[in-house]
């Protein structure tokens, strides 16, 4: 069965610090694998997509990297801010399908920056 | 340029109602997804249109749940009868083909 499993569930920072989240991922045969982030009362906004090849990815202060042997994938945030504060979903499509149905949502992790 | 719309942002019903449910999506995409959010859960896909083909219905979770798209535009998801398990984010995404989705806000629909 694939699954996306993200951790830590919830992350409260300081605004200015760095922080990792986690995706692990057992989706086959994998296609790529997407990070987006989703504030309070909108929808999904993507920040980044990775294929098979790529191992890193940056989006401003967003940098995702991805090892397919592993089946892992992080997101790391550099300097916080307070926008940062949402949800941040790790999502992975299987390959050649072109469905959603084949599109497997990890349950996000809540990232809360403070002062 | 416009992204997906969805309407309306928030639904309040009574048990055993119809609710319709609008997105629009962005134009010239062909793709359209409506996907639902529960609290503390992740997204359940529902149902998938690619442009005349016929749609992946596989995620609908009962026959009470329908959706159609008009002229590969604008898409309605339609509730049944609805139950207090149907309370939930109905979030609407629109891509070219296999490209990154674009979401929609949500409906907020809550069943009483």
């Amino acid at each position: 069965k694939n699954q996306v499993e993200q951790s830590p569930q919830s992350l409260i920072i300081l605004e200015g610090k760095n922080c990792t989240l986690q995706c692990n991922y057992t989706v086959s045969p994998f296609s790529n694998l997407r990070w987006y982030k989703q504030d309070t009362g909108r929808g999904p906004v993507s920040l980044t997509i990775m294929t098979f090849s790529e191992n890193t990815k940056s989006n401003g202060r967003y940098t995702a990297t991805l090892d397919a042997d592993t089946k892992q994938s992080s997101l790391h945030i550099t300097a916080s801010q307070l926008s940062d504060s949402a949800s941040y979903i790790c999502v992975v499509s299987a390959w050649n399908t072109g469905t959603a149905s084949k599109l497997t949502f990890g349950t996000g992790t809540r990232l809360q920056v403070t002062l | 340029g416009a992204g997906v719309s969805q309407s309306p942002s928030n639904k309040v019903t009574e048990k055993g109602k119809d609710v319709e449910l609008r997105c629009d999506p962005i134009s010239g995409h062909t793709a359209l997804y409506w996907y639902r959010q529960s609290l503390g859960q992740g997204l359940e896909f529902l149902i998938y249109f690619q442009g005349n083909s016929a749609p992946d219905k596989s995620g609908l979770p009962s026959d009470r749940f329908s959706a159609e798209r008009t002229g590969g535009s604008v898409s309605t998801l339609t509730i049944q009868r609805t139950q207090q398990e149907d309370s939930a984010v109905y979030l609407c995404a629109s891509t070219r083909r296999t490209d990154t989705q674009y979401f929609g806000p949500g409906t907020r629909l809550t069943v009483l």
